[in-house]
């Protein structure tokens, strides 16, 4: 079954260090690619994603992503974290089978604390 | 726009009840969903729906119905709740086009305990 891996349960960090939260996926076929944040508070909204083209994905508040298929990984970037950026990070996939698309598939989540 | 809204925000249950989840979205998407989400866990797919009238289960369907008779409102309903469907339940819609990805819109969520 397809299955999706976030390396890390919870990273804490200070503001202006650099962030990578880790992503692998299982299936070997073509795939959509997304990442979603959850603030405190707040509901899931997407961050970016990827489903075809220029495999370095950049999304909203300074976020970028890459796509490696031959790692099956789309990590999360930013160089520089700010205290705002204290949230959970979820990393999805669904299939593309061109016409039509699967289900997400979730990972299990990051949590990102920030230290100002 | 609102977007998706979910009622209740929280609701606590005892073994053998039932309830029902409402969810609503304004942005006339043809695609709605509903996730669980365990601690530590990530969203678990329970039933999701293509349009007015269909749906189809999901990855862990099993102790929940769900119907789609418009296409605004997506209820999801617990016949006899069970201390194993504690937990924070999501709903999110999508404009599904062919030959991309689409985003999905999540409402706040419903955090159910059963007892």
């Amino acid at each position: 079954a397809q299955s999706v891996s976030q390396h890390n349960h919870h990273v804490i960090l200070s503001e202006a260090a650099s962030l990578e939260l880790g992503c692998n996926y299982s299936y070997g076929g073509t795939v959509n690619l997304f990442w979603y944040v959850q603030y405190p508070g707040q509901h899931l909204q997407l961050l970016l994603k990827y489903f075809s083209g220029d495999p370095l994905v950049k999304g909203i508040k300074g976020f970028e992503a890459e796509f490696i298929k031959s790692k099956f990984s789309f990590n999360l970037r930013k160089p520089s974290v700010q205290w705002s950026d204290t949230a959970e990070y979820f990393c999805a996939v669904n299939r593309n089978y061109g016409g039509s698309q699967g289900n997400l598939i979730f990972g299990k989540g990051t949590k990102l604390s920030v230290k100002p | 726009n609102a977007g998706v809204t979910q009622t209740p925000k929280f609701r606590i249950l005892k073994i053998g009840q039932s309830m029902t989840l409402q969810c609503t979205q304004d942005m006339n998407h043809n695609y709605m969903y509903w996730y669980r989400q365990d601690p530590g866990m990530g969203l678990k797919l329970i039933y999701y729906s293509v349009g007015a009238g269909i749906t189809d289960k999901g990855e862990v369907p099993n102790g929940y119905n769900v119907s789609r008779s418009t296409t605004e409102d997506f209820p999801l309903r617990l016949e006899l709740a069970a201390p194993s469907q504690t937990s924070v339940y999501f709903c999110a819609s999508s404009q599904r086009v062919a030959g991309g990805a689409d985003t999905q819109y999540f409402g706040p969520g419903t955090r159910l305990t059963v007892l």
